[in-house]
């Protein structure tokens, strides 16, 4: 069983849409989750990251993480083509010897069509 | 966000010869930095955590001896793949973290170094 989990996609979805990208994870102690965007050929840049239960909304970003179900997603709103990109999930292990580690997920694409 | 540099961008190199690629975090201290690795359509693959002042500490799998990597200071980490084979061949990106208290931590990605051994 994988520890980070995302559907690869691709996700389609039109300009001006709602795309929502979801993240599940194995390790219950985790504490941190964040989400990178990852453009071809570039490297990850962080966009959200979430500590707490609930939503974080960031501009056109909300993040949202359910501990109880180990799960994290990301929802775009007003999607754009420029939004077009691999989208990685990652969770900061709880601590040990692999403390401040992340493990990332496989990554969705996205494709935002005009 | 805080910034991590890269050098070099790109670097193109016979089989055999060892290349040295560099991390800097710009306008923070990074006790902790990390090196990936990242094949064409694949996810990134950690292959070490790198501690100022102390030894890596590499993921299974990872040769230590291949992959020479020291911190010699809080903003600088070294990268050093030795006899360089074309399958060495990829994407290698770092990215160090910003000390914080609590669950913060957050880890800011270099440009990467792209990596092609003929």
């Amino acid at each position: 069983q994988k520890e980070v989990e995302q559907n690869s996609g691709p996700l389609s979805v039109p300009e001006g849409a709602i795309a929502s990208l979801n993240c599940t994870y194995s390790d219950r102690g985790s504490q941190s989750f964040f989400w990178y965007r990852q453009y071809s050929g570039k490297s990850p840049e962080l966009i959200m990251s979430i500590y707490s239960n609930g939503d974080k909304e960031d501009g056109r970003f909300t993040a949202q993480l359910n501990k109880a179900s180990q799960y994290v997603s990301l929802l775009i709103r007003d999607s754009q083509p420029s939004d077009s990109a691999t989208y990685l999930c990652a969770v900061r292990n709880a601590g040990g010897t692999s403390y401040g580690k992340l493990t990332f997920g496989q990554g969705t694409i996205l494709t935002v069509h005009p | 966000g805080a910034v991590v540099s890269q050098h070099p961008s790109w670097v193109i190199c016979k089989s055999g010869t060892s290349v040295k690629i560099e991390c800097r975090s710009l306008d923070f201290q990074a006790t902790t930095m990390f090196w990936y690795r990242q094949f064409p359509k694949q996810s990134l693959m950690l292959m070490a955590t790198s501690n100022e002042g102390s030894k890596a500490t590499y993921e299974q799998g990872v040769e230590k001896d291949k992959f020479l990597i020291n911190h010699a200071s809080l903003t600088l980490s070294t990268l050093t793949v030795t006899s360089a084979h074309p399958e060495d061949s990829s994407f290698y990106i770092c990215s160090a973290r910003v000390p914080t208290s609590g669950n913060y931590n957050e880890q800011f990605f270099g440009p990467g170094t792209r990596l092609t051994v003929l």
